[in-house]
């Protein structure tokens, strides 16, 4: 089945370092890919997307392409912030199905 | 513009037990789907419903069941609890056309459930 593997965690980092937290997916056809934030004791909120091949997603600061060769949707940050710690998790859609997440990254900012 | 909201926030049971967990919808979402999301892990699909329907279901046994409302709300039931279901349990709603496309869904901040 459709699944999503993304880097253990925790991540921990000071701020203005760069983030790279890896995502690789498999799944048949032609998913949409997301990544989702969860700050403490909240839901997830949609970081952003990526609905097709080489796509690149972005949203405060935050960047990920769209990689089928590599079935990758790696999440990048050039200089990362306290207020960036979080957990980020990797999604996929199935064209018509429900969503599947990856376990989550724990991402900790030290000032 | 209300987003998706949940209730309650935080319940607590004990094994053997029935919970009704509720969720509505954000303004202009007719989907809701639910999910689990175990400690330290990402979220579980349990089920989605649409049209007062059960559209979709996840692995779960069918001790976990759902109901949908002509209002779009939704609730999440659960019977003879076991400590496994311990859990967040997330209600996500989308436009049943943005399903399809998979547009985001939108989550709630959760329900804390904790079996003791």
């Amino acid at each position: 089945g459709d699944s999503v593997t993304q880097m253990e965690g925790p991540v921990t980092l000071s701020e203005e370092a760069f983030l790279t937290i890896n995502c690789t997916y498999t799944a048949t056809g032609y998913p949409s890919l997301f990544w989702y934030v969860q700050y403490p004791g909240e839901g997830l909120q949609l970081l952003l997307k990526a609905t097709k091949a080489d796509d690149k997603g972005s949203n405060k600061g935050f960047e990920a392409t769209y990689r089928k060769e590599t079935t990758s949707f790696h999440l990048e940050k050039g200089s990362v912030q306290v207020s960036d710690s979080a957990v980020y998790f990797c999604a996929l859609g199935p064209y018509g199905q429900n969503f599947v997440f990856g376990p989550g990254t724990r991402l900790s900012v030290l000032p | 513009d209300a987003g998706v909201t949940q209730s309650p926030t935080h319940l607590i049971k004990t094994r053997g037990q029935q919970v009704t967990l509720r969720c509505s919808p954000k303004s202009g979402h007719d989907t809701v789907s639910w999910y689990q999301q175990a400690l330290g892990q990402g979220p579980q699909f349990i089920f989605q419903y649409y049209e007062e329907e059960e559209r979709q279901r996840g692995n779960f046994p069918d001790r976990f069941s759902g109901h949908q409302f002509p209002n779009y709300s939704s609730e999440l039931n659960v019977n003879a609890l076991l400590l496994g279901d311990s859990a967040l349990y997330l209600c996500a709603s989308t436009a049943w056309g943005d399903w399809g496309i998979n547009q985001p869904q939108h989550f709630g901040d959760g329900t804390r459930l904790s079996i003791l």
